[in-house]
């Protein structure tokens, strides 16, 4: 079976411009997390969203990150426009809907904005 | 709000050694949920173990056995006979009760496996 899929899995722009990430959980999943890990702050959840709805976006930075579920089988996270603050390893993970089922992650994609 | 604290930033051991990895959590929640989590040189993250705050069994798979203590909130994992593929960063995480699925991670330990 397919585990979490994850593109660009790498990303360079250039201060100011759009970035997309995309995520692709695993069939079957309800519930999708957006993680992003550097080194100053360790891993740490943007948003999460169950059945398609966003349930907990507290650790969205600002007004420059927003995310999307539009179906099952698919979510984005963008920021417009990047600084080089955002920098860092972004994680896509899937579960089971409900408390307690464990997270499987998607291979990241590694954003530098210059 | 819930916490994890993994207090060795770094471990190396010789192979074959045994060693332990702590965890201690922190969560006001009665229903929660304890992970421990792989990341290997190429930086993905692996799903090791998850256990409930109901079972406070001790579990073994292979070579890999983890402690769960409720009394002292810890969730210790043991690598017993050490090999260099264990060489990784290792974190643990807490979720809690619907709603609070997020998984708080402690900050790793990373540990290096001397031939």
């Amino acid at each position: 079976d397919a585990g979490v899929i994850q593109s660009p899995r790498h990303e360079v722009t250039e201060m100011g411009q759009e970035v997309t990430l995309r995520c692709k959980p695993i069939s079957g999943h309800n519930s999708l997390f957006w993680y992003r890990q550097t080194m100053m702050r360790g891993l740490e959840l943007l948003i999460y969203f169950n059945n398609n709805v966003p349930i907990d976006d507290s650790g969205m930075p600002e007004d420059r990150f927003s995310a999307k579920m539009p179906n099952a089988s698919f979510s984005t996270l963008k920021i417009q426009p990047s600084e080089p603050r955002d920098s860092a390893v972004y994680f896509c993970a899937s579960s089971l809907e409900g408390q307690g089922y464990e997270q499987y992650f998607g291979p990241g994609t590694r954003l530098t904005v210059t | 709000a819930q916490k994890v604290t993994q207090a060795q930033t770094e471990i190396s051991v010789v192979e074959k050694e045994d060693v332990t990895l702590d965890c201690v959590y922190e969560t006001r929640d009665t229903t929660y949920y304890l992970f421990w989590y792989k990341q290997p040189p190429s930086g993905e993250l692996v799903f090791l173990i998850r256990r409930n705050s109901f079972d406070e069994q001790n579990e073994i798979s292979g070579r890999y056995s983890w402690n769960f203590q409720k009394s002292t909130s810890s969730f210790n994992f043991t690598i017993t006979a050490s090999q260099v593929v264990d060489s990784a960063v290792y974190f643990c995480a807490l979720s809690g009760n619907f709603g609070n699925e997020k998984l708080t991670f402690g900050t790793g330990t990373r540990l290096t496996i001397i031939p």
